[in-house]
């Protein structure tokens, strides 16, 4: 899984309650990704950032919120505003450059299951 | 929105064998990428394609791309009961420095000892 750590590996929350989820890299890497999957699916993209007190939304943004306050860190939170927020949930990172090498490397995972 | 397609989206075969997936997408990209996912774990890398490619070889991993089919393919040859997981194609769209990646729903390669 790289230099990339994700915590908890598990989480269980009640309806209603805010949970954020925890993702640390020691790559050096600019770019960092949330992506969420369901079972049998594929992985869809939450959020991005590509430098420090930046980032995007990606297709499904909403009931979540980020920040970047720096480079090592890029924490998710989901809201209570999330109406389906059973998932495992995935962070990434990438070093921001103009080569067209983008491999990505992801963290280990978060389960969160909503009681 | 998912741009990849994988083909079949589950395969079993025995140990020793070659195991294809394919992959379709649909808009023009920088890059293709396949990565493997084992049960409840993050996704590692396994090859990257670039558009102006046409064959890539890594170890027992062999893929391809057809920009005009907008199609790839990653064969594994002389399979192992280890690479039983699943596998993503990813493709890197055209978004210059904001470059992220889409990723179809994977494949389920089972692979018997």
């Amino acid at each position: 899984d790289g230099g990339i750590t994700q915590s908890p590996k598990y989480l269980f929350r009640k309806e209603g309650q805010n949970v954020t989820l925890s993702c640390e890299q020691n790559l050096n890497h600019d770019a960092m990704y949330w992506y969420r999957q369901d079972p049998g699916q594929g992985l869809r993209l939450i959020y991005y950032s590509q430098i420090v007190n930046d980032f995007q939304k990606g297709d499904i943004a909403e009931g979540y919120s980020v920040s970047r306050e720096k480079k090592e860190s890029f924490p998710l939170t989901v809201t209570s505003a999330q109406k389906n927020p059973t998932a495992f949930y995935l962070c990434a990172s990438r070093p921001r450059g103009r080569d067209s090498r983008n491999e990505q490397f992801f963290g280990p995972g978060t389960r969160l299951t909503v009681l | 929105s998912q741009q990849g397609e994988e083909d079949p989206q589950a395969l079993s075969i025995q140990e020793g064998e070659n195991a294809t997936m394919n992959c379709s997408y649909k808009t023009s990209i920088n890059n293709l990428q396949w990565y493997r996912q084992n049960s409840g774990r993050g996704l590692v890398h396994l090859i990257l394609i670039r558009s102006n490619e046409r064959e890539k070889h890594s170890g027992r991993l062999r893929v391809t791309l057809d920009t005009s089919k907008k199609s790839s393919s990653l064969l594994i040859t002389a399979s192992r009961a280890a690479d039983t997981a699943s596998y993503f194609c990813a493709t890197d769209a055209l978004t210059g420095a904001n470059s992220k990646l889409t990723f179809g729903k994977g494949i389920t390669l089972s692979v018997r000892p």
